[in-house]
């Protein structure tokens, strides 16, 4: 079974860095990409940007460009997700997904992360 | 970036009957366009890819269609499990973006 396991909740201070965590399974994780999906009551689902845990190529939308840093560890089939200097803007919920071969679709979701940003 | 368009925000739809989502695009993405589920607490679930080709799992009653700057998911006979959001995404052009969503609520 395709399984992607995010690491838990965050309470976080602005200013504050946070990393989270998205472990594969059950698959060949060096066969896909796996993508970091924003989800926020204001906007919606925002991509984030993508990683491929071989040899951590990543494209980042520009919108999130500054913002936040993907790694990979292939020996443990995990990808991370860093963001520095959170704001209360950055209260949201965290997606990782992975990316269909041959296109850019998200078949198999993270059950996500809720990082809450608050002074 | 490309815009995504979905409308309508709401619809309402009694159990049984058939609903037509749209997906309108601000430029054209050929057929890269995907469709979405997502229930309260949940994460998003792939229904249709390829604009038309239904994920593995999903039921023949869900139907995509369209192409270039316009798309339509199609439910069939709803079921109460079908009551959720659904979210169009493209692939066509970087940065991939996804609509606003339309919250699929009971009549």
């Amino acid at each position: 079974e395709v399984q992607l396991v995010q690491s838990g909740a965050e309470v976080k201070k602005p200013g504050e860095s946070l990393k989270i965590s998205c472990k594969g399974s059950g698959y060949s994780f060096t066969n896909h990409w796996i993508a970091w999906v924003r989800q926020t009551p204001g906007k919606g689902l925002e991509w984030m940007g993508i990683i491929y845990p071989v040899d951590s190529d990543t494209r980042y939308s520009p919108s999130f460009q500054d913002l936040v840093t993907l790694s990979a560890d292939e020996s443990i089939n995990t990808v991370y997700l860093q963001l520095s200097s959170l704001r209360a803007s950055d209260t949201a919920m965290y997606y990782c997904a992975r990316r269909t071969v041959g296109a850019t679709y998200l078949d198999y979701w993270g059950q996500g992360t809720l990082v809450t940003v608050s002074s | 970036e490309i815009v995504m368009t979905q409308s309508p925000a709401t619809l309402s739809v009694s159990p049984g009957e058939r609903a037509t989502l749209s997906c309108r695009t601000s430029q054209s993405v050929s057929s890269n366009l995907a469709w979405y589920q997502q229930k309260p607490g949940q994460a998003p679930r792939l229904l249709i890819y390829g604009a038309s080709t239904r994920a593995t799992g999903i039921p023949a009653r869900f139907s995509g269609s369209g192409s270039g700057t316009e798309f339509t998911l199609t439910i069939t006979s709803l079921q109460s499990e079908d009551f959720a959001v659904y979210y169009c995404q493209q692939c066509d052009n970087w940065p991939y973006t996804f609509g606003q969503g339309t919250k699929l609520e009971i009549k």
